[in-house]
């Protein structure tokens, strides 16, 4: 089955914690992207990654942290300095960066709360 | 910086009526649109894509149109029907070299009742 997953589901974060979501994908895609929704907001941009051992700051990048070692795989870490972490978290690949039918598919999502 | 605007926020409408959401987008300079749909709680599924050069694209009950000269979008919803109730979300792809680049739509939120 081909797709993109994220876990875990949920997560809680302590203060002064650092937390890592998870999101691998078996689309052979070269793109990946981290977004955060918040109540009332559209879909911001944290990090994209268009290879491997490449990736960019987006709109929002302050406290996060990526990496991108391996194609399928794009982990976020949410560190402490990011002092309002509470949000759903959006994973997403597409087939490359600059393609013209450049579409983004979605993980299911993590939703991150502090204790 | 490129805003993208959804009216309205939310709509209610009764099962068969044929319904229009709206997009509109402050920088004509893009190099697509796409609708999404994103049920409570779960992922973004993408409906209809738009290149730059595009006018409309059709995919079943959903027609989506582009007018990019005036930064508009509208997503056209043929026959509703409960199982459409969800929110919809547009985003609008930059200009060359960022064009995965998506900027977002706050939505709309809709509701099919019986």
């Amino acid at each position: 089955d081909g797709g993109i997953t994220q876990s875990p589901k949920y997560l809680f974060r302590k203060e002064g914690q650092n937390v890592t979501l998870s999101c691998e994908q078996n689309l052979n895609h070269d793109a990946m992207y981290w977004y955060r929704q918040d109540p009332g907001q559209g879909l911001r941009l944290i990090y994209y990654s268009q290879i491997v051992n490449d990736f960019q700051k987006g709109d929002i990048a302050e406290g996060y942290s990526v990496s991108r070692e391996k194609k399928e795989s794009f982990p976020l870490t949410v560190t402490s300095a990011q002092k309002n972490p509470t949000a759903f978290y959006l994973c997403a690949s597409s087939p490359g960066l600059l393609l013209a039918k450049n579409i983004q598919y979605f993980g299911a999502g993590t939703r991150l709360s502090v204790l | 910086k490129q805003e993208v605007t959804q009216i309205p926020a939310a709509l209610s409408v009764p099962e068969g009526e044929n319904l229009v959401l709206n997009c509109s987008f402050t920088d004509s300079a893009i190099y697509n649109l796409q609708w999404f749909r994103q049920d409570p709680g779960k992922g973004l599924t993408s409906l209809l894509l738009i290149q730059s050069s595009q006018r409309e694209q059709t995919s079943g009950r959903l027609n989506a149109s582009l007018d990019k000269s005036s930064g508009r979008s509208t997503l056209y919803i043929a026959a509703s029907q409960p199982g459409d109730s969800a929110t919809y979300l547009c985003a609008v792809g930059g200009d060359t070299g960022t064009a995965s680049k998506l900027t977002f739509g706050t939505g709309t939120r809709l509701q099919v009742t019986l």
